[in-house]
């Protein structure tokens, strides 16, 4: 079936950077984007961007345009989410997600990375 | 834009439950609607894309609307099972942004 796996938990300290990966299977890996979506402790769903992996394309969201950086590796169906500069508060559970152009609709999502900041 | 989101809601097993999701500028129908569950400890999963169609697999109890008039969007759940308990969000986008919604808890009682 058609799923994205993501690489397993991190634990960081303040200004470090982090890369979380996500690997697609069962489908045409370009024929679609991959958004990456965050959760905090007890809060909502945040977009953070997305890239077409047919030809490298992002679009970030405003916010984090200055941290981040999404990339992808068409050989291995693989997507990767590089945050720098990591503070206390982007303690988070990151997920990725196949996503549809047209609609912008999110599906499969992956298991979810959780990434701890804490010194 | 934001889309705005009940916090809770409540309701018995077997009865109907419907959770709103309010954007605050733009058309509701100009952009599609998508709605997920997202259950403690598990990934978001989609119950409602494209404003009404279901994935398969989710069953028909779940269905998805938009009303142009309050331009909001809503997902209405019948014969509620204790198994939606979860939360619930919606997200739709413009030209440059997505956005979910706050997310609303469904606690079936």
């Amino acid at each position: 079936q058609v799923q994205v796996v993501q690489s397993g938990a991190e634990l960081k300290k303040p200004g470090a950077s982090v890369k979380v990966s996500c690997k697609a299977s069962n489908y045409t890996f370009t024929g679609y984007g991959v958004s990456w979506v965050r959760q905090a402790p007890g809060q909502g769903l945040e977009w953070m961007g997305w890239i077409t992996p047919y030809n490298g394309d992002t679009n970030y969201a405003q916010r984090f345009q200055d941290r981040v950086t999404m990339t992808a590796d068409t050989s291995a169906n693989t997507a990767f989410l590089e945050v720098r500069s990591l503070r206390y508060d982007d303690t988070a559970i990151y997920y990725c997600a196949r996503s549809f152009g047209t609609s912008k609709w999110f599906d499969p999502w992956g298991q979810g990375t959780l990434v701890t900041v804490s010194s | 834009f934001m889309l705005t989101q009940p916090h809770s809601v409540s309701e018995s097993p077997g009865k109907t439950v419907t959770i709103s999701c309010t954007r605050s500028s733009g058309n509701i129908g100009h952009n599609y609607v998508q709605w997920y569950q997202r259950r403690p400890g598990s990934a978001p999963s989609t119950v409602i894309y494209e404003n009404n169609q279901r994935p398969s697999g989710v069953p028909d109890r779940f269905s998805g609307s938009i009303d142009r008039s309050s331009n909001s969007a809503s997902l209405t759940i019948s014969g509620l099972k204790i198994e939606d308990e979860a939360d619930y969000y919606c997200q739709s986008y413009d030209s440059t942004d997505v956005v979910f919604g706050g997310g609303t808890k469904l606690t079936v009682l």
